[in-house]
């Protein structure tokens, strides 16, 4: 079963700009997460979709902001992009995220620079 | 706000030796906790789950430990082994759908 995919792997953007990241989810999963990782901050949560729906969104502002699709592929954008903006991009698939245990399936990452 | 640390952002450890790996969380209300391992290059990768009504689960290789007393969590590799470095994440389930991520601690395996 292949694994949860993201593109593109690496991204060089301007500040202003925006950008659309893609995540493909592992086969039957239907919830897909969004985190940003920054280093020294571990990770942080944008959001997470089920079923084509938010269900939970992180404390990010709101120039950050997804989508999901029927096929469960999801996309996430940043507007106006910032140089603080730079950061590794993951996504993370499971078959329900809502439930205890998270088995959560993780993709290589989107790496962003903005400059 | 509540959240997830670390004790150690670095531990080196000699090949073949145990490591143990800490994690301080401040939400008394967490009921899950997971340990993460982020290799070079890679997302990360479940390692072992454990529910606040256990303080001890193992897997291969590794035990999670919880003290939910001083609000602690720890995870212990037996033998490590060069195949271990990576930066370990241990994260809290706060609410549905959010796990709150420690900072992480990089695991340096000495030949």
């Amino acid at each position: 079963k292949a694994g949860v995919t993201q593109t593109p792997r690496y991204l060089i953007k301007t500040r202003g700009q925006q950008v659309t990241l893609s995540c493909s989810p592992i086969s039957g999963h239907r919830s897909v997460s969004w985190y940003q990782q920054t280093p020294g901050q571990g990770l942080q949560f944008l959001f997470e979709y089920f079923s084509e729906t938010q269900r939970n969104k992180g404390n990010f502002p709101g120039r950050f902001s997804g989508r999901q699709f029927s096929n469960s592929r999801s996309e996430m954008n940043v507007s106006t992009l910032e140089l603080g903006d730079s950061a590794l991009y993951l996504c993370a698939s499971s078959l329900d995220g809502g439930k205890i245990p998270y088995e959560q399936y993780f993709g290589p990452g989107t790496r962003l620079t903005v400059t | 706000g509540e959240s997830v640390g670390l004790h150690l952002p670095t531990l080196s450890v000699q090949e073949g030796d145990n490591s143990i790996i800490n994690c301080a969380y401040s939400n008394s209300a967490s009921d899950y906790f997971i340990w993460y391992k982020q290799e070079s290059g890679k997302g990360p990768q479940f390692i072992i789950d454990i529910r606040s009504n256990m303080d001890k689960r193992q897997g291969q290789r590794v035990t999670v430990l919880l003290n939910k007393t001083v609000k602690h969590l720890s995870l212990q590799i037996a033998a490590t082994q060069p195949g271990d470095s990576a930066v370990y994440f241990c994260a809290e389930n706060e609410s549905n759908y959010q796990l709150i991520w420690g900072a992480g601690t990089k695991l340096i395996i000495k030949p």
